[in-house]
Formats: structure tokens, sequence, C-alpha cells
């Protein structure tokens, strides 16, 4: 069975400063691979995705992720961050293709000014 | 505007009650979701109905009753609360795309709290 470990349940940055956001998954099968933040008392809105092709995948906000097969590393980075990016991200997979989304644990993103 | 909703956005109740919470999507998909985040922020999916099949049903109490009149709809109706109930909970959506895996869209979420 498919499981998503965020490695950092909070990460305090900086204004203007760069982070990265670590998600390693486990899976016997193709994987697809999310990102999803979730701003103060609001949904969950996707940042950017990872099914097939390019390992470096951009998404909205600046914000881009790097699939790596051999460390099963599907980490998220921004090299300079805003007030506005404070929220909680989690990364997500589904199995082969499968509907069912498994979370990671999310990890908290606040940045100071 | 084209989004997921749910209603109420707020739900206070005692233990006993039983209670529903509703969620409509007019995206055009044809599946839907509800999902449990706890109070440390786990996101967990309960159910997933294609075109009103159920077709994921994770280890969710009996008491749990989701159904789905429509496919722009998918109601979860919840027996006898308790207060590990307390969460929040998310309606999702997207469009199933055989091979290719879409988005799937998250409503804004309805806060449980039982007492």
């Amino acid at each position: 069975a498919q499981s998503v470990t965020q490695l950092d349940s909070q990460v305090p940055v900086f204004e203007e400063a760069p982070v990265e956001l670590r998600c390693n998954y486990s899976s016997s099968v193709s994987v697809y691979l999310f990102w999803y933040v979730q701003y103060p008392n609001q949904g969950l809105q996707l940042l950017l995705k990872y099914l097939s092709g390019s390992t470096l995948v951009k998404g909205i906000n600046g914000f881009e992720a790097e699939f790596n097969k051999s460390q099963t590393s599907f980490h998220l980075r921004k090299p300079s961050v805003h007030i506005s990016d404070t929220a909680e991200y989690f990364c997500a997979g589904s199995e082969g293709g499968s509907e069912k989304l498994v979370f990671g644990k999310g990890t908290k993103l606040t940045v100071n000014p | 505007d084209t989004a997921v909703s749910q209603t109420p956005k707020y739900l206070v109740t005692q233990m006993g009650n039983d209670k529903s919470i509703k969620c409509e999507q007019n995206l055009g998909h044809d599946t839907m979701y509800w999902y449990k985040q706890d109070s440390k922020k786990f996101l967990k999916i309960m159910f997933s109905y294609n075109n009103k099949e159920l077709i994921i049903n994770e280890t969710v109490p009996n008491r749990f009753s989701p159904k789905s009149p429509d496919k722009a709809h998918l109601n979860l109706h919840i027996n006898s609360l308790e207060l590990g109930d307390s969460a929040v909970y998310f309606c999702a959506s997207s469009q199933s795309g055989g091979i290719t895996y879409n988005e799937q869209f998250f409503g804004p979420g309805t806060r449980l709290t039982v007492l």
C-alpha cells in the first residue's frame, strides 16, 4: 500500500528566503504525486502535479517540485517566499492511477518578515 | 462561480444527534469524495462516488452514510454523533480520466464540533 511522508511538520523561514518542503513516498507501482496548499480556514488548492514525463514540475505561485524515483522523493521548492505563502502544504499520491489520494500529514510553512 | 460548495460551513451539535452535510459541484465532474481532516490536520479519504455509485469506502463507522442523489451532489449523513467525530470535513470532485489522473477540486470545508 502506498504511503506519503512529510518529514517536517513546521518550517519557519524569513521573507524572500528560499524554501524546500520535503516529501517521500513509498509505492510498489507507478505513482502520481501532488502538492496541495491550504490557506487558513480554506479548502485545498492544487499547486502542482507529477503524472509522467519531465521530472521537474512547475506549479502556481512560483512553486516547483522534482520527482526523484531513486530517492522516492517529491520535494517542493520556491526560490523566494512571500508572507502570503504562509499556509499548510500537503503532499499526496495516488497509486497506479487510482482515484484514491493518500495525503501526508502536512507541513506548516510560516513566512516571517 | 464554478466550484465545489458545502453547507453548512460550521456545525455545532450535541453527542448522540444526527446531522447532515451537503455538497454540490457545478464543474460537471462525475466523481465526488468526502475527506476528514482531524485536529492535527491529517487528511484521510472516507468515501468516493462515481456517477452515483460508491467506489471507495474506507474503514469508516456505519454511522456515516453518504448519499448521492445525482452526480452533482454527495451528501454525508452522520448518526449518533460522537466526540471523536469533531473534525473538518471536505468534499471534493474530479473527472475520472481512465489512465490520466485528473485534479481533485476541494470545497471550503465544514467544521463539525460535537459537544
